[in-house]
């Protein structure tokens, strides 16, 4: 159990153009999602959280404007990233954490998204 | 955010020796730790976890070691295999939020 679906596994887009990768919880309602993004040979830097039905939570440094971020659903997350450019080339991943889960032990990660903007 | 990572720490060990794995976090209110392995472009796969009121926890081949005082974690990897190869990463999460953040994370070669 405890399955997170994340889509596309890679895209390669136009500089100035908008992607949209989408993070699915398959087997169990995701209340709260987390976006990651890393860079190669580096950590997991946390983006922003959402939470099912309100606006995400991003961290400091992290343009909302430039990564929207929606929830509309309990097996559904949407990371979309607006005019796109190279230094925005990365690997996203995504996380979900389930409201059947008793402990905060029930964190599940996507298998990621490599972005390249060329 | 706390820890961020800016580079990746090496470590290569042969095939059947004993793996450790440090960590070192940063907010001393964080409650609760896992340990991620993480492949090449794959998403993180948990390993094991800890509460703060713990200092040790075993599983199949792992142990996590933590020392609040210090605000240091390990990880054990015994009889390491091939297959163990990845990079690791701890991740902490405070007791006030839900968001886990990443250390820097060391890449792990077993040398068979």
């Amino acid at each position: 159990g405890a399955v997170v679906s994340q889509h596309p596994s890679r895209v390669i887009c136009k500089s100035g153009t908008s992607v949209k990768i989408e993070c699915r919880s398959l087997d169990f309602q995701a209340t709260t999602m987390f976006w990651y993004r890393q860079f190669p040979k580096q950590s997991l830097m946390l983006m922003a959280t959402s939470n099912e039905g309100s606006k995400a939570t991003y961290e400091q440094g992290v343009e909302k404007d430039k990564f929207l971020i929606n929830h509309a659903s309990l097996t559904l997350s949407t990371l979309t990233v607006t005019s796109a450019h190279p230094e925005d080339s990365s690997f996203y991943i995504c996380s979900a954490r389930g409201n059947r889960w008793g402990g905060i032990r029930g964190y599940t990660f996507g298998s990621g998204t490599r972005l390249t903007v060329v | 955010g706390e820890s961020v990572g800016l580079h990746l720490p090496t470590l290569s060990v042969q095939e059947g020796d004993n793996s450790i794995i440090n960590c070192a976090y940063s907010n001393s209110a964080s409650d609760y730790f896992i340990w991620y392995k993480q492949e090449s472009g794959k998403g993180p796969q948990f390993i094991i976890d800890i509460r703060s009121n713990m200092d040790k926890r075993q599983g199949q081949r792992v142990t996590v070691l933590l020392n609040k005082t210090v605000k240091h974690l390990s990880l054990q990897i015994a009889a390491t295999q091939p297959g163990d190869s990845a990079v690791y990463f701890c991740a902490e999460n405070s007791a006030t939020g839900n968001q886990f953040y990443f250390g820097t994370g060391t890449s792990l070669t077993v040398i068979p």
